[in-house]
Order: C-alpha cells, then structure tokens, then sequence
C-alpha cells in the first residue's frame, strides 16, 4: 500500500477520444509527477508539479495536458492519442527525495 | 547532467543463488542514492536508500552501499527467492537540483 491511488488502472481507448486518468496521494506530499513506461524503454518523465505548479514538462506532446487543481490530486487529459501511446502511466509524489508510486494505468490505443 | 547506468538484464538466477546488480552514476554535487523495484501489474516501490558516502541502505534481505569514490551503489542478496523475481531500477536524486534520474531497470528472473 503505497498512499497513491490511480483510476482507472485499465484503459482503451480509440484515436478520437477523450479520456483522462487520475491520480491522488495521501502522503501529504509537495510534489507529484507523470511518467511513462514502455516495454523495452526506460523509464520517461513527463510532468512534475511542485507546490500546484508546473516545474517541468519533458518535450510531451500537446495531446497530454496535465492538470493538478490542488497537492492531492493529478490528472492527465488524453486527445487525439496515437498507437504508439499505449504504455503504463505511473504516477507519482515526493516531499523529500524518494518518490512513493501509484499502480499505474495501463492505457491501449487502437 | 546527471546519469545511472545499471547491468543489462535480463538475469537469471536459481533459487538461493547470490544476486549483484550493478549501478553506477554521474552527478553534480552530493545525491541521494536509491533502489526501486517493480514487481508484475503493480508501480515502483522503494526498496532502499542511503543518503550520504559509505552508507549502506538495506531491506527484506537486500544491501547497497553508497560508494563516493567509485561512483557505485550496487545492489546484492545473499540467497535468493522466487519472490524477488521483478523489476530493479537504480536512481539518485540530485538535491541540489531536487530532480530524480532513473537507471533502466533490470529484469531479474528467480526460477526454483
């Protein structure tokens, strides 16, 4: 039991929809980010909020918009995905240097 | 900027066998230096840490020391179980910077 939950933990979804996933943390923590996870890639950064405010955006393209409307909860606003989005995304938060991890989404794109 | 390169997996081990994953890294400044593991469906979960040169961070059997001068925090079992079959990433945190770089993970396989 981590302290950060993610919904849904499972996703498909064509190439004209609109999703979005959630993620909340219970920790109290400052801090809370996306990643990516590919099957055979390494782990990709997405988006870090720090205190509400975004503080990092790695080259994501525009069809992932997060959002973070307070230090609890993150969401990640899906549009116009393609194939090669279909990947876990982990979601996760901080107060000091170790990051606590969700379960995850798995989201397929077809 | 600040990197981790950890062994290529994937490793495969027999039940009770001796487990050493290595991980190197390159940062500025003092980093805080960690191990995560993935197991199956779930998230990253931290396994342990160690904050400053010559610590040794350990749990569930695992161990890892902070080693300054070669720029290593490898991570070792003394036996292995088929439980610990799952994914291990090494990572720091640069705290000067407060930002966290991720090794690639290896893939450790426990059969019986």
């Amino acid at each position: 039991e981590t302290g950060v939950t993610q919904t849904p933990r499972h996703l498909v979804m064509g190439m004209t929809n609109k999703k979005s996933l959630k993620c909340e943390q219970h920790l109290g923590h400052n801090a809370m980010y996306w990643y990516k996870q590919s099957a055979k890639k390494p782990l990709e950064l997405m988006f870090v909020y720090s205190l509400e405010e975004r503080v990092e955006n790695n080259s994501v393209p525009s069809r992932f918009s997060p959002e973070c409307p307070n230090s609890s909860h993150l969401f990640l606003h899906l549009h116009t995905l393609q194939p090669e989005d279909s990947a876990l995304y982990l979601c996760a938060s901080s107060q000091g240097h170790e990051q606590y991890f969700g379960p995850g989404t798995r989201l397929t794109v077809t | 900027g600040d990197s981790v390169t950890q062994m290529e997996g994937p490793v495969t081990l027999s039940e009770e066998a001796f487990l050493t994953i290595n991980c190197t890294y390159t940062a500025t400044g003092y980093p805080s230096l960690f191990w995560y593991v993935q197991y199956p469906g779930e998230g990253l979960q931290l396994l342990l840490k160690a904050t400053k040169a010559d610590d040794k961070g350990s749990n569930k059997g695992f161990e890892a020391t902070y080693r300054k001068e070669t720029t290593s925090f490898h991570l070792e079992k003394g036996s292995v179980q088929v439980s610990d079959s799952a994914v291990y990433f090494c990572a720091l945190t640069n705290t000067n910077a407060g930002k966290s770089t991720f090794g690639d993970g290896t893939t450790l396989t426990v059969k019986p």
